[in-house]
């Protein structure tokens, strides 16, 4: 079974810009969850999608925003990039968290930089 | 204060046990875990335990919660250089959003 799958691994984008990370989430999961990681504060949640819904959202600004299709693939977007948005953002799958223990399942990340 | 709290770093030497701890506030967590996360990667489920437990043991790894104090701690037995790596502690609560509350991550250090 094919694992969680992030593109792209790398990005550099300078500030004001826009960009789209991409997450595929372990076959027949439905629930995708992003988080962004940074030294200073450290695994942050940005949001999660269920059956093409949102359904739990962090504490960010609307310059972040996601969507889900319906084969559970989910994108991520961020608008009009600062500095500060330089981290790795981290996809995990699940079946769904709601179900009690589920485990998530995290790819490996996309590492952007925002000069 | 931080929902989840972990000190940020541990140096061990190679062959001793390593404990790392956290403490969390929510006394409605049901499921604690310990995420593994190794350099250029993402995090991998190491173990995981169910609040009614007091100690969980898996091979080099144990796990022991104090439901009473909020603590919860990881100790890893004859440790290896391989383990090195960032160590997070997760929450999931009753109700709620379910989804798991990270803890910053302790850094763990095996030097020879």
């Amino acid at each position: 079974k094919a694992g969680v799958t992030q593109t792209p691994r790398y990005l550099i984008k300078t500030r004001g810009q826009q960009v789209t990370l991409s997450c595929s989430p372990i076959s027949g999961h439905r629930s995708v969850s992003w988080y962004q990681q940074t030294p200073g504060q450290g695994l942050q949640f940005l949001f999660e999608y269920f059956s093409e819904t949102q359904r739990n959202k962090g504490n960010f600004p609307g310059r972040f925003s996601g969507r889900q299709f319906s084969n559970s693939r989910s994108e991520m977007n961020v608008s009009t990039l600062e500095l500060g948005d330089s981290a790795l953002y981290l996809c995990a799958s699940s079946s769904d968290p709601g179900t009690g223990n589920t485990e998530a399942f995290f790819g490996q990340g996309t590492r952007l930089t925002v000069v | 204060g931080e929902d989840v709290e972990q000190s940020l770093f541990l140096s061990v030497r190679e062959g001793d046990s390593s404990v790392i701890n956290c403490t969390y506030t929510d006394s409605s967590s049901t499921y604690l875990y310990w995420y593994k996360q190794e350099p250029g990667a993402g995090l991998q489920l190491l173990t995981y335990i169910f609040s009614n437990m007091d100690m969980k043991q898996d091979q080099r790894l144990t796990v022991l919660l104090n439901k009473k104090d909020k603590h919860l701690s990881l100790r890893i037995a004859d440790t290896q250089t391989g383990d090195s790596a960032i160590y997070f502690c997760a929450e999931k609560r009753s109700g709620g959003s379910y989804i798991p509350t990270f803890g910053r991550g302790t850094s763990l250090i095996v030097h020879p």
